[in-house]
């Protein structure tokens, strides 16, 4: 079965960090651009940052710029997202994507993975 | 950055009905234009991707269309499970992706 499966959320105080991952099965990883994608609570969907799939393209939201950073591992057909200096507006389920084979959509979605800032 | 801009908000509808819903970008995005739908604590599915292409397994009930700035998606004969919040994103200038802010489909 093609998924991906979020893991790493929780509640931090503002200021702090952690760290989300996404474990992909069923394709092959090391193919696809894969994105993380947020949703706040009683909000739309937000697009926060992008990998190309040999990490050599990678983009970022203006909102979560400098502060997060994205990385793969396609030995491990692993994507993470490093998240530093947290915010209380930073609270949201946290989705990663994949993009489709020659459909630039983002076909694949995991259940997400929620993170709480709050002191 | 390409703002997308659903309407309506909120759309209410008898199971069986047909629904529209409408997602009108800032500038043309061609047919790089997907939708999405969302149930709450699910994963967001992919509906359509290029403006009219039903993702694998989508039922044929949905259907979108549109070029350029203006595009719908069409749900005919609504199932008690098409109720949801709708989601249109292009994928055609990017960085960044951008989403519209949604539109829920209520009973």
């Amino acid at each position: 079965e093609v998924q991906l499966v979020e893991s790493g959320g929780g509640p931090v105080k503002p200021g702090g960090s952690l760290r989300l991952s996404c474990a992909a099965s069923g394709f092959t990883f090391s193919n696809h651009n894969i994105n993380w994608v947020r949703q706040a609570p009683g909000k739309g969907l937000e697009w926060v940052s992008s990998i190309s799939s040999s990490s050599t393209y990678i983009f970022y939201a203006d909102s979560v710029k400098g502060r997060f950073t994205i990385s793969r591992d396609n030995a491990k057909n692993s994507l993470h997202l490093q998240m530093n200096s947290l915010r209380a507006e930073d609270t949201a389920v946290y989705y990663c994507a994949r993009v489709g084979d020659g459909s630039g959509a983002f076909d694949i979605w995991g259940q997400g993975t929620m993170v709480t800032v709050s002191s | 950055e390409i703002v997308m801009t659903q309407s309506p908000a909120t759309v209410s509808v008898s199971p069986g009905e047909r629904a529209t819903l409408s997602c009108r970008a800032s500038q043309s995005v061609s047919t790089n234009l997907a939708w999405y739908q969302h149930k709450p604590g699910q994963a967001p599915r992919l509906l359509i991707y290029g403006a009219s292409t039903r993702a694998t397994g989508i039922p044929a009930r949905f259907s979108g269309s549109g070029s350029g700035t203006e595009f719908t998606l069409t749900i005919s004969s609504l199932q008690s499970e098409d109720f949801a919040v709708y989601y249109c994103q292009q994928h055609h200038n990017w960085p960044p992706y951008t989403f519209g802010q949604g539109t829920k489909l209520e009973i």
